[in-house]
């Protein structure tokens, strides 16, 4: 099992551009959430999809939007970057029958 | 909006000695709390996950309690070792549970000293 992968593992890119992060959850899961770490935070939640919808999002602007495809993987997409959107991007994947939320390791976003 | 809170920031800690640090969260609303060990470069790795109150989980060396009525959770290390330094982060789960984003705390960042 390989666990939750993400792609890229670095990125950098140019205010107002845009970029789109990957993320496979864990085989047999099927909810996919996206969180963001930035310089000294915790992670703080983003969105979670399931069933290819948006199920629930944190405090997050309309920049951030997502999508999950029917093999249950999901990309992060964030349009017109700001440098305050540089960060760590984790992807996590939920088992609801143990309450257990796996995570990946993250792919590091910069802003320039 | 939940506040999740962790105590210390950083712990310095001299291997073979035992340490615990602290997180507490709101006590209302309650369903599940979650204790992540987070090397660099790696993926959170899941420790417990919490949702009795009065529960006390233990693997290996690490052990948590949990104590829902007044918010607070323990997590204690026996006996060090250098591997056991990283960040540890604590998230709560609130009523919506697996439906809903964990909400973490800052993280207690422990260095063991050999």
């Amino acid at each position: 099992d390989a666990g939750v992968t993400q792609s890229p593992t670095h990125l950098i890119k140019t205010r107002g551009q845009q970029v789109t992060l990957r993320c496979s959850p864990k085989s047999g899961h099927d909810t996919v959430s996206w969180y963001q770490q930035a310089l000294g935070q915790g992670p703080q939640f983003i969105f979670q999809y399931y069933e290819e919808e948006e199920r629930q999002r944190g405090n997050f602007p309309d920049r951030f939007s997502g999508h999950q495809f029917p093999n249950y993987s999901s990309e992060l997409n964030v349009n017109a970057l700001l440098l305050g959107d540089s960060a760590l991007y984790l992807c996590a994947s939920t088992n609801l029958a143990f309450n257990e939320q796996f995570f990946g390791p993250g792919t590091r976003l910069t802003v320039l | 909006i939940l506040n999740v809170e962790q105590s210390p920031q950083s712990l310095h800690v001299q291997e073979g000695d035992s340490t615990n640090f602290t997180c507490s969260f709101p006590s209302s609303n309650f369903y599940a709390l979650h204790w992540y060990r987070w090397e660099t470069a790696k993926s959170p790795e899941a420790l417990f996950v919490m949702t009795l109150n009065g529960d006390e989980k233990k693997k290996g060396r690490i052990s948590a309690t949990l104590n829902t009525k007044e918010g607070y959770s323990y997590l204690y290390i026996k006996g060090s070792q250098p591997e056991d330094s990283a960040t540890y982060l604590c998230a709560f789960w609130g009523v919506g549970g697996g439906a809903d984003g964990l909400t973490f705390g800052k993280g207690t960042h422990l260095i063991i000293q050999p």
